[in-house]
């Protein structure tokens, strides 16, 4: 496709599950960056790879959350043992350079 | 105090108003600043990307930055209700992360 796809769009989980979230970048893209994004707020960096190297984790919330794209494409977000503040809309960007990123929908997490 | 500042609005204007949404940051290391809209339960859509000081212009949308200040605006001329959204500027420094402000929701009435 033309532009950044992610899935699923919409989960929900018990609070204790493990959750993992897809996203597929523009192709040729580079750099791949996952944000959080709370109610009314703004997105928040979480993650940064450039190709299949993890560049920057500093926005990671705990230990709990875990990234990896093992072949510079694909990249997955993973949340073990979900809590309810992990809910929020996660959204991932790709980026030639890293300047102009563009966005996905995003994935919309709810733990109940 | 956050790295970038926006107003959060919400910001009602009739259709056809000249519209200006502006930011703040504090960070003088940031290079790179853009504008993006968000619909309801949509990622955020770049609109406008400037690294230099001064305006930039696309059809009905004009970026301005001022370094000195470290203020930037987006104007938006002719405003149309599909223009109503959530309008979000960010920030970086070459080619990183981008910082973003908490966004201004416009809603443009007809």
């Amino acid at each position: 496709g033309a532009g950044v796809s992610q899935s699923p769009r919409y989960k929900v989980a018990k609070r204790g599950q493990d959750v993992a979230l897809r996203c597929d970048p523009i192709s040729g893209h580079v750099s791949l960056f996952w944000y959080q994004q709370a109610l009314g707020q703004g997105p928040e960096f979480l993650t940064y790879f450039q190709n299949e190297a993890q560049l920057d984790k500093s926005g990671l919330p705990s230990d709990r959350f875990f990234a990896e794209r093992p072949e510079g494409s694909v990249s997955t977000l993973k949340i073990q043992r979900t809590q309810q503040e992990d809910s929020a809309v996660y959204l991932c960007a790709s980026s030639i350079g890293g300047d102009e990123q563009f966005f996905g929908p995003g994935t919309r997490l709810t733990v109940l | 105090q956050k790295e970038v500042e926006q107003d959060p609005g919400p910001l009602s204007v009739p259709e056809g108003a000249i519209v200006s949404l502006n930011c703040t940051y504090s960070n003088s290391a940031f290079q790179y600043f853009m504008w993006y809209r968000q619909y309801s339960r949509k990622g955020p859509e770049l609109l406008m990307y400037t690294y230099s000081s001064g305006n930039k212009e696309d059809g009905r949308f004009t970026a301005q930055v001022d370094k000195s200040s470290k203020y930037i605006s987006l104007f938006i001329r002719d405003s149309q209700p599909s223009d109503s959204a959530t309008y979000l500027c960010a920030t970086n420094n070459a080619g990183n992360m981008l910082t973003f402000g908490g966004g201004t929701r416009l809603m443009v009435k007809p």
